[in-house]
């Protein structure tokens, strides 16, 4: 089944660093893909999304372009903020209509 | 933009007693509901999939007599805890999409706590 995997965290970066945080998806057809972010005790948020090869989403300086020969969908922006400090989900969807399947989250704590 | 209004954010109930959670779409038809379960630290597991009128589809080792879904109209969609107990204590997330321009919006979220 379809599936997404992403690099555990904790993250922590000094404020303006350089954010990667890695994720791969497995997936039959043409998945569409997304970013959550989520700040403690919050829901989730829509950070980004694409949905199909090539596509980059974009949001906020944040960047994921979706990468179907490495089935990737990495999230990197170019200098953090401390207000970025939450954790991030990788998610894809197989179809309109069916459940957003989640990886395990990356926790990302930026310090001043 | 799409808006899930979630409510209460926060509860906290006694064992044995029940606890209703609410999901609505505020600007938008949700011909799909789905509700997740948070544990901490830990991503979302999804427990169902609610289509307007029609019976909830419960994914596997969710206790569907439990974990009473409704979706009795395009605007609302209902989560009931059953006879609670600390072990439900946890974040329960709706999110909703609309097969008109599909996209998923979530609710913020509802911190069970069962005392």
């Amino acid at each position: 089944g379809d599936s997404v995997t992403q690099m555990e965290g904790p993250v922590t970066l000094s404020e303006e660093a350089f954010l990667t945080i890695n994720c791969t998806y497995t997936a039959t057809g043409y998945p569409s893909l997304f970013w959550y972010v989520q700040y403690p005790g919050e829901g989730l948020q829509l950070l980004l999304k694409a949905t199909k090869a090539d596509d980059k989403g974009s949001n906020k300086g944040f960047e994921a372009t979706y990468r179907k020969e490495t089935t990737s969908f990495h999230l990197e922006k170019g200098s953090v903020q401390v207000s970025d400090s939450a954790v991030y989900f990788c998610a894809l969807s197989g179809d309109s209509g069916y459940a957003l399947n989640f990886g395990k989250g990356t926790s990302l704590l930026v310090t001043p | 933009g799409a808006v899930v209004s979630q409510h209460p954010s926060r509860v906290i109930c006694k064992s044995g007693t029940s606890v209703k959670i609410e999901c609505r779409s505020l600007d938008f038809q949700a011909t799909t509901m789905f509700w997740y379960r948070q544990f901490p630290k830990k991503s979302l597991m999804l427990m169902a999939t609610s289509n307007e009128g029609s019976k909830a589809t419960y994914e596997q080792g969710v206790e569907k007599d439990k974990f009473l879904i409704n979706h009795a109209s395009l605007t609302l969609s209902t989560l009931t805890v059953t006879s609670a107990h600390p072990e439900d204590s946890s974040f329960y997330i709706c999110s909703a999409t609309t097969t008109v321009n599909y996209g998923y919006t979530f609710g913020s979220g509802t911190r069970l706590t069962v005392v």
